[in-house]
């Protein structure tokens, strides 16, 4: 069954604590997403990937970093540098010639302050 | 950079009545609208997109239309469902550019 995996569904951070969101996929798509949700906000978009070892900021960037080591795993690290973490975080991936359009989410993880 | 209303924010309509939800965008240059679906604590899914070149499009009950001179674009759900309930989002882009998302429709189908 193909689809997109995220772990965990629920996580929280302690202050000064980096903590990292899990994303893996198999659908052999080339472009993965992490996208944050805020209640009554669109989803705004942290960091992208188009190809293995590239990815580039998106438009909330700041406090958050990203890896693309295989094509599959696009993990997403939510440093003590973002003051404000706790939201819905959401991964998702689309084929190159969908432009940079999502066609496929996880099914998020909610992380919150302790 | 693009930027991206919609309205309203929160939709309720009776079972089989139809509802439609607006959005305008600012950048003439966007050429792709899509409209997604998410249902209470589930993930968002892609259910009808749109292009630049093409004034209306329908599947089943739903259907988009696209005005570009007034940049706006509606999706329009006909004969609503108790499972239409969900919070819709509208996006749009230029070419192959990222997607900048609506804040969302909470629609509301009341029995």
């Amino acid at each position: 069954d193909g689809g997109i995996t995220q772990s965990p569904k629920y996580l929280f951070r302690k202050e000064g604590q980096n903590v990292t969101l899990s994303c893996e996929q198999n659908l052999n798509h080339d472009a993965m997403y992490w996208y944050r949700q805020d209640p009554g906000q669109g989803l705004r978009l942290i960091y992208y990937s188009q190809i293995v070892n590239d990815f580039q900021k998106g438009d909330i960037a700041e406090g958050y970093s990203v890896s693309r080591e295989k094509k599959e795993s696009f993990p997403l690290t939510v440093t003590s540098a973002q003051k404000n973490p706790t939201a819905f975080y959401l991964c998702a991936s689309s084929n190159l010639g969908q432009g940079l359009r999502p066609q496929h989410f996880g099914d998020g993880t909610r992380l919150s302050i302790l | 950079g693009e930027n991206v209303e919609q309205h309203p924010s929160t939709l309720s309509v009776q079972e089989g009545d139809s509802a439609v939800i607006k959005c305008t965008y600012s950048d003439s240059a966007s050429n792709y609208f899509p409209w997604y679906k998410q249902e209470l604590g589930k993930r968002p899914q892609l259910i009808i997109d749109i292009r630049s070149n093409v004034g209306e499009k329908k599947d089943q009950r739903i259907a988009v239309t696209l005005n570009k001179t007034a940049k706006h674009f509606s999706l329009h759900i006909t004969e609503t469902q108790p499972e239409d309930s969900a919070v819709y989002f509208c996006a749009a882009s230029q070419g192959g550019d990222k997607i900048i998302f609506g804040k969302g429709t909470r629609l509301h189908i009341l029995p």
